[in-house]
């Protein structure tokens, strides 16, 4: 298995507050990616990292912001969370040249109240 | 955007049945890949298929990407109550690897 942890795993939240989600890699792959999952749509993209400090918006990027200033680390941040973005929420990973596979976290359920 | 949509939504079968899982799109993709997603987990790489008309089998799965590349298939022969889970099909658009454009899922039951 890909070695990729997401913290936290759950976390319940008022809306307005801020939250940051991360996501950590022992894989040194240079793609890095966020999605959210909710019922009837699939994995949508929110942003992506294609190396340090190189980011680029997905389907799904309002409200959302990102950085990666390590290979490893991508953190995913709600500035002001609303109860539109409970969902679960994946990191991928993916090292192309090769291929275009992606390898999944474990996700992180999260709850805005 | 470019979409995949995934037929059937829902399939609950019986163990010993066989299913097909079709993933279908107006555009064409340069790869096409099969996820499976089991609850509380995140989607797991199944296999990848790159050439139209490819063919590849993982055990009782076989998989199966479109001459023109735009759709794929997965058929499950005697399933079993551990083929349970969500089955994901993701498309790189041609041009644009970097991204995959995934596919509502089909969420299979299988009971004995």
């Amino acid at each position: 298995d890909a070695g990729i942890t997401q913290s936290p795993r759950h976390k319940v939240t008022e809306t307005g507050t801020p939250v940051t989600l991360r996501c950590h890699q022992t894989e040194n792959h240079r793609y890095m990616y966020w999605y959210r999952q909710d019922p009837g749509h699939g994995l949508r993209l929110i942003h992506y990292s294609y190396g340090v400090k190189d980011t680029d918006k997905g389907e799904v990027s309002d409200g959302y912001s990102v950085s990666r200033s390590k290979t490893e680390d991508f953190l995913l941040t709600l500035e002001s969370a609303t109860s539109s973005q409970t969902s679960v929420y994946f990191c991928a990973i993916s090292e192309l040249g090769t291929s275009t596979e992606q390898y999944f976290g474990p996700g992180t359920r999260l709850t805005v109240t | 955007t470019q979409l995949l949509e995934q037929s059937p939504q829902f399939l609950s079968i019986q163990e010993g049945e066989n299913l097909t899982v079709y993933c279908n799109s107006s555009s064409v993709f340069s790869s096409l890949q099969w996820y499976r997603q089991e609850p509380g987990e995140g989607p797991v790489l199944l296999v990848t298929v790159v050439t139209g008309g490819e063919v590849k089998k993982l055990k009782r799965l076989t998989f199966q990407f479109g001459d023109a590349r735009k759709d794929s298939s997965l058929h499950i022969t005697a399933a079993q109550p551990g083929d349970t889970g969500l089955y994901l099909c993701a498309g790189a658009p041609t041009g644009t690897a970097s991204k995959l454009t995934f596919g509502t899922g089909t969420r299979l039951q299988v009971t004995l």
